[in-house]
This record gives structure tokens, sequence and C-alpha cells, in this order.
């Protein structure tokens, strides 16, 4: 079945660079997406990359995604302590807006 | 961006009562609404999918009688937990999709506690 794995802790020191990464297992996923989940809150839409590109980025986001390896990984450049959440990666599976979640990547930013 | 307001961000409830949670799609026209729940530090487990005017979908394991689920609207869905227990405490997050089903944009959850 449709899976969607990532690791569960991150800890990078303030200014450094963070890299989440992500893999998936359905192939026919149109969109892959990241959103970033704060304490007690919502999810937040971050970015999202169409299946037919490798690579997005917006200002200190950059989304890399390999198709053949089916490996998708967020970074974020000069990383903030405001940039302390957790990090979901979601792929669109076969089913219009029918998301399938991994199990969240904790950032946690030291000063 | 698109806004998906959900309501009440909090709810304390006797165990045996019913609580309804409201997820309104503010500035576009959601065909399309999802509802998750969330245990701490886990990921997020769909729950049932709602399409306008019709009956929702719910995954395996979800008891449809248990949380009722209605999409009178393009702009309105609710989920109501029946008779709530302890056991239904978690984090129930709404989401909504537009008419591409591109994007999905989130509620800001409800964080229901049952007594």
């Amino acid at each position: 079945g449709e899976d969607v794995e990532q690791s569960l802790f991150l800890s990078v020191r303030e200014g450094d660079s963070s890299v989440i990464n992500c893999t998936y297992t359905d192939s026919s996923s149109t969109y892959l997406y990241w959103y970033k989940q704060e304490p007690g809150a919502g999810l937040q839409l971050l970015t999202y990359i169409f299946s037919n590109m490798d690579m997005k980025q917006d200002q200190r986001l950059t989304v890399l995604l390999n198709k053949k390896d089916k490996h998708l990984s967020l970074r974020i450049a000069d990383t903030q302590t405001g940039d302390s959440a957790i990090y979901f990666c979601a792929e669109s599976g076969n089913q219009g807006g029918k998301l399938i979640f991994g199990q969240g990547t904790e950032l946690s930013v030291k000063p | 961006g698109a806004v998906v307001s959900q309501h009440p961000s909090r709810v304390i409830c006797k165990s045996g009562t019913s609580v309804k949670i409201e997820c309104r799609s503010l500035d576009f026209q959601a065909t399309t609404m999802f509802w998750y729940r969330q245990f701490p530090k886990q990921s997020l487990m769909l729950m049932a999918t709602s399409n306008e005017g019709s009956k929702a979908t719910y995954e395996q394991g979800v008891e449809k009688d248990k949380f009722l689920i209605n999409h009178a609207s393009l702009t309105l869905s609710t989920l109501t937990v029946t008779s709530a227990h302890p056991e239904d405490s978690s984090f129930y997050i709404c989401s909504a999709a537009g008419a591409t089903n591109e994007k999905l944009f989130f509620g800001s959850g409800t964080q229901l506690s049952v007594l």
C-alpha cells in the first residue's frame, strides 16, 4: 500500500541549514507536499512540488525530488528558532485531495 | 493563501455527551473536505472524506455512527462526535480542497478532551 517514511528527529544550530528527508512508495502521486505544524496548531502548507519537477525553490525553502528513488527532501536555509516545529511530508497518491502523511520530523533549532 | 476556519479550538466535555466541530472554507468553495485525527507526537490519520451534498466516505475502522459528518454546503462541513468517551480524546483537524484538489488547506484543529 501507500506509505510515507520520515526520520523522527532533527536538531540543528541556528543559522545552519536543515535538511528533512522523506521517502514514499506511490509512484503515481501527482503532488508531494511539505507541511509545518507548531504545537497545538493545525498544519500550514509550506510548499509543494509537481511530480514532473525535480526542484522547487521558495525563499529559504528548497524542495528536491528524486522520482526514480521516490525521495523528497526539504532544505531550510539559515534555520531560525522560529522554524522549530514538526514537518510532515505528504503525497497525493492516486486519489485527488486525499493525502498520505509521513510520521513527521521534529525539528529542533538550538541558539 | 486560502483560509480554513475550524471551531472550536478546544472543547472539554463529559463522557456521554456529543460534540460538534465545524470546518469552514472562508475564501473558496470546498468541494471536498477531509477529517483527520491526530494523537500526540503522531501523524494524521484520515477518518473520512466528505463531498458536498453526499454521504461521507469513512476509512476502515472508523465508526460512521460514532463520527457523524455533514457537508451541507460548499463552505461548511461538520463532525459530530456522538456519545463521547475518554478514548475519543484527541486532536481533530479538518482540511479542505478546491475544485482541482491540487492543494489542501488545514484548519487550526480542535483539541477534544472527554472527562
